[in-house]
């Protein structure tokens, strides 16, 4: 994915706990994105960072998700809460600004909540 | 309606055979244009961007049709390591955010 790292690869959580998902994003690319992935589906968009500007947040589920990023740096995903529903691969995505420029993927985390 | 959408598939066809993948766009994801491919449990890579004019990758060519609102990928003499997922992908106004089709899986045979 072009230097964009993600951790954990895999997590399994219990329904009801809280999990937090971490990108490291490539220097000098201020657009990060955070998509969903269920099983068999398409990219579903949760969330958009650029630079200091407010986050785009339209795509996001419910209340239990939430996402940080400072500046240009690392970027986090909490669910609180979870369900099995959540269950996905959660991929992380930078781009160097906005949309001229291609997305490059980081390799995902797998979440499982049993 | 979704803002871009894609036949789902799976497209079968034997190895050598040319293939065509039609992807429609909604007026609110009508900025720029990317395909993108996606193997198994893997994450999407950039296959190629789509030019108003057309553009060609070795045995990859992709069209934009601004009137009807598609774009299409085409690709000739399959090879086995061709089978994959691939995503239409379009900006929206702003070209702030990424509308990704569900994809259209490509099986390509012996």
């Amino acid at each position: 994915g072009a230097g964009v790292s993600q951790s954990p690869s895999n997590k399994v959580t219990e329904k009801g706990k809280d999990v937090e998902l971490r990108c490291d994003p490539i220097s000098g690319h201020t657009a990060l994105y955070w998509y969903r992935q269920r099983l068999g589906q398409g990219l579903e968009f949760l969330i958009y960072f650029q630079g200091n500007s407010a986050p785009d947040k339209s795509g996001l589920p419910s209340d239990r998700f939430s996402a940080e990023r400072t500046g240009e740096s690392v970027s986090t995903l909490t669910i609180q809460r979870t369900q099995q529903e959540d269950s996905a691969v959660y991929l992380c995505a930078v781009s160097e600004d906005r949309g001229y420029y291609e997305q490059y993927f980081g390799p995902g985390t797998r979440l499982t909540v049993t | 309606r979704k803002e871009v959408e894609q036949d789902p598939g799976p497209f079968n066809v034997p190895e050598g055979a040319t293939v065509a993948f039609n992807c429609t766009y909604s007026n609110s994801a009508s900025q720029s244009f990317f395909w993108y491919r996606q193997d198994c449990r893997k994450e999407p890579k950039l296959l190629m961007s789509v030019y108003s004019s057309g553009n060609e990758d070795g045995r990859f060519t992709a069209q934009l049709n601004r009137a009807s609102q598609y774009i299409s990928l085409l690709i000739r003499d399959s090879k086995l390591s061709d089978s994959a997922t691939y995503l239409c992908v379009a900006t929206g106004y702003n070209f702030n955010k990424f509308y990704f089709g569900s994809g259209t899986k490509l099986n390509v045979k012996p």
